[in-house]
């Protein structure tokens, strides 16, 4: 199975601070990299896919990029709406596996 | 506008059968390329990825669940259903339906909340 390391667990940060959240997959996953934005009760909300391709209606201060097998997504300027949970998804090839997720709060 | 509604028992007992129904509308199963997906989140956990079925009835499992995942649809009813088998405590979950295209799960359900009890 191919394991997808998400950092950090947890981070705080400011409004309009910018914010990088990284997925490392254990080996090449290509573009097949999606992020998800999670608020409490709800469903995961999809931001990017193909690594960086922004989903629909999602503000452009959101944004993917890609390092070999190392997944990026950054938030350009924090704010309040973004506290949530974030996951990366591969899905390369089956077992379709989630990063363990990043809880981001305001500081 | 592409919707999904996930529905199931609410509460079932150890050693029972998890039947779970995804309906959704704003897409076909029928239509090439498309899928629908199962993913489940303990309550305060992380994203698991269950299983996923294809228009062409092509199907993944996690294998990580062995052999008590059971994925079906019924395409004129727009409906994927995902059966669980020998259920405990660990399974106790809200379970989400996704729509698979050309951008894997772009779309959600709601999700249903499972809980597994004596």
């Amino acid at each position: 199975d191919i394991q997808m390391t998400q950092s950090p667990a947890s981070l705080s940060a400011s409004l309009e601070e910018i914010v990088t959240i990284t997925c490392q997959a254990s080996q090449d996953i290509g573009n097949w990299l999606s992020w998800y934005q999670q608020k409490p009760g709800k469903s995961p909300q999809l931001l990017i896919y193909g690594a960086t391709s922004l989903a629909d209606g999602v503000p452009s201060r959101f944004s993917g990029s890609r390092s070999g097998t190392q997944y990026s997504l950054k938030i350009s300027r924090l704010q309040v709406e973004d506290i949530g949970i974030y996951y990366c998804l591969q899905a390369y090839s089956a077992p379709w596996t989630f990063g363990g997720g990043t809880k981001l709060e305001l500081k | 506008q592409v919707t999904l509604k996930e529905s199931g028992p609410g509460i079932l007992q150890p050693s029972q059968t998890l039947s779970l129904t995804c309906t959704f509308s704003g897409f076909s199963l029928s239509t090439y390329g498309m899928g629908v997906g199962w993913i489940r989140q303990p309550s305060g956990k992380g994203l698991e990825w269950l299983a996923n079925i294809w228009w062409d009835d092509d199907k993944y499992y996690n294998p990580s669940l062995k052999n008590r995942l059971t994925i079906s649809k019924d395409t004129s009813n727009n409906q994927a259903f995902l059966k669980i088998t020998n259920v405990d405590t660990a399974d106790t979950a809200t379970y989400y339906c996704a729509r698979i295209g050309a951008i894997p799960t772009d779309y959600w359900g709601q999700g249903v909340m499972v809980t597994v009890s004596s």
